[in-house]
């Protein structure tokens, strides 16, 4: 299925804090996600990727956890930089249907 | 790596006009791309599934009159927006499946298209 964001959700942290930035996905059927990362005017940039057999994965500064339990997944990103300013996008991907959904997205902004 | 180039980054039509947006695959090929849409403070929404040599798959609720598809080359797929009302007003994005993309897909960096 589709997840359709009707706001972007705003999540304000300081420069060298950890975020964690949450995402629901529809599809209990997923077997791939994918957290991107669009900056203003830009297309989605790959920041890092986690197969349903898995339950985490890290990345360099980053973290994603999956929870298929409750069809949830998380990006933590470590010491977060102002370059890190950005809307967050999880989408997942079921491999039959060889595309993605996007959810609904969240605004990252980091304070100097 | 793989490389989407998207064309115009952004265009401004009148009302009742068609404009035709470009997504190009610059250094591999690409059978499969995704045309999304994505209004301000809100996520993309996928529209179709291009394929190469076939007609494109529609998602639910997208209109394929208005939303014409061409996928006639590798390295070429265009989205031309029929007939373009203020509501068509948007940010179209193309993705293109790519085993050499991060992820597997490769995104374009996307038109701003606004009808006056």
């Amino acid at each position: 299925g589709e997840s359709v964001g009707l706001h972007l959700p705003t999540l304000s942290v300081q420069e060298g804090d950890n975020s964690i930035i949450n995402c629901a996905y529809s599809n209990s059927a997923s077997d791939y996600f994918i957290w991107y990362k669009q900056e203003s005017g830009k297309g989605p940039q790959f920041i890092i990727d986690i197969r349903s057999n898995m339950d985490k994965r890290q990345g360099q500064r980053v973290t994603v956890l999956l929870n298929k339990t409750v069809k949830h997944l998380s990006l933590q990103i470590a010491a977060t930089q102002p370059g890190d300013s950005a809307v967050y996008f999880c989408a997942e991907n079921m491999n039959n249907f060889n595309k993605f959904y996007f959810g609904s997205g969240t605004k990252l902004n980091v304070k100097p | 790596g793989a490389v989407v180039s998207q064309h115009p980054s952004r265009v401004i039509c009148k009302s009742g006009t068609s404009v035709k947006i470009e997504c190009r695959s610059l250094d591999f090929q690409a059978t499969t791309m995704f045309w999304y849409r994505q209004f301000p403070k809100q996520s993309l929404m996928l529209m179709a599934t291009s394929n190469e040599g076939s007609k494109a798959t529609y998602e639910q609720g997208v209109e394929k009159d208005k939303f014409l598809i061409n996928h006639a080359s590798l390295t070429l797929s265009t989205l031309t927006v029929t007939s373009a009302h203020p509501e068509d007003s948007s940010f179209y994005i193309c993705s293109a499946k790519s085993i050499r993309g991060l992820g597997g897909y490769t995104f374009g960096s996307g038109t701003r298209l606004t009808v006056v």
